[in-house]
């Protein structure tokens, strides 16, 4: 079975502060895929980023970043000088190859950014 | 493109009523999917697709129908609407091929309520 564990419920920063966001998984396939969505409050969702589990470098897009780390599970999210458009909740996602790539979500963690 | 498409964006049922939301993708994807969210939740899959003619059940199936005529369309049907199917709906599609997972596109949701 899959697991994604967002122990951050919710995380209040001030703008420009730098916040990083959790995410633990578990699975027992060696090919899998990790995914990032933000949502905002307008409710939709909107894909960040996708790291597949042969592929360990980190990547940086702006002022975002991600540390993906087999060794512990985690799949890591940064954001870099935060700023007030950037409150919403985050959710990591987990697939695997197979069994119709679906998607384990994780509770999501709830970014306040406040000036 | 318009992306994934959903109808209505919000709902209110009374119980024991029946409806279908609507959810029609026109980026030729072969995956669809149908998730739910209930408040400070992620998100669970009721039914997948993978192509037109096959539908599979996901996590939480129960009191849900679906079906996959077409490539573009995939509705899903609430018989018997009950208090518990109150929640935020989501359709999301990906192109799936030997490569692997895909990116999952999601569309606005359908805030449905059963009074």
């Amino acid at each position: 079975a899959q697991k994604v564990t967002q122990a951050q419920t919710e995380i209040s920063v001030v703008e420009k502060e730098d916040v990083t966001l959790d995410c633990v998984y578990e699975t027992r396939d060696t090919t899998y895929y990790l995914f990032w969505y933000k949502q905002p409050p307008s409710g939709e969702l909107v894909f960040l980023i996708r790291r597949n589990s042969f592929d360990e470098q980190n990547e940086i897009s702006g002022r975002y970043s991600w540390n993906f780390q087999k060794s512990t599970s985690s799949f890591n999210f940064t954001i870099t000088a935060s700023q007030v458009v950037d409150s919403a909740v985050y959710f990591c996602a987990l697939s695997f190859t197979g069994g119709g790539n679906k998607l384990t979500f994780g509770t999501g963690t709830q970014l306040k950014v406040e000036l | 493109n318009a992306g994934v498409t959903q109808t209505p964006k919000f709902r209110i049922l009374k119980i024991g009523q029946s409806m279908t939301l609507q959810c029609t993708q026109d980026m030729n994807h072969n995956y669809m999917y149908w998730y739910r969210q209930d408040p400070g939740m992620g998100l669970k899959l009721i039914y997948y697709s993978v192509g037109a003619g096959i539908t599979d059940k996901g996590e939480v199936p129960n009191g849900y129908n679906v079906s996959r005529s077409t490539t573009e369309d995939f509705p899903l049907r609430l018989e018997l609407a009950a208090p518990s199917q109150t929640s935020v709906y989501f359709c999301a599609s990906s192109y799936t091929g030997t490569s692997g997972a895909d990116t999952q596109y999601f569309g606005p949701g359908t805030r449905l309520t059963v009074l």
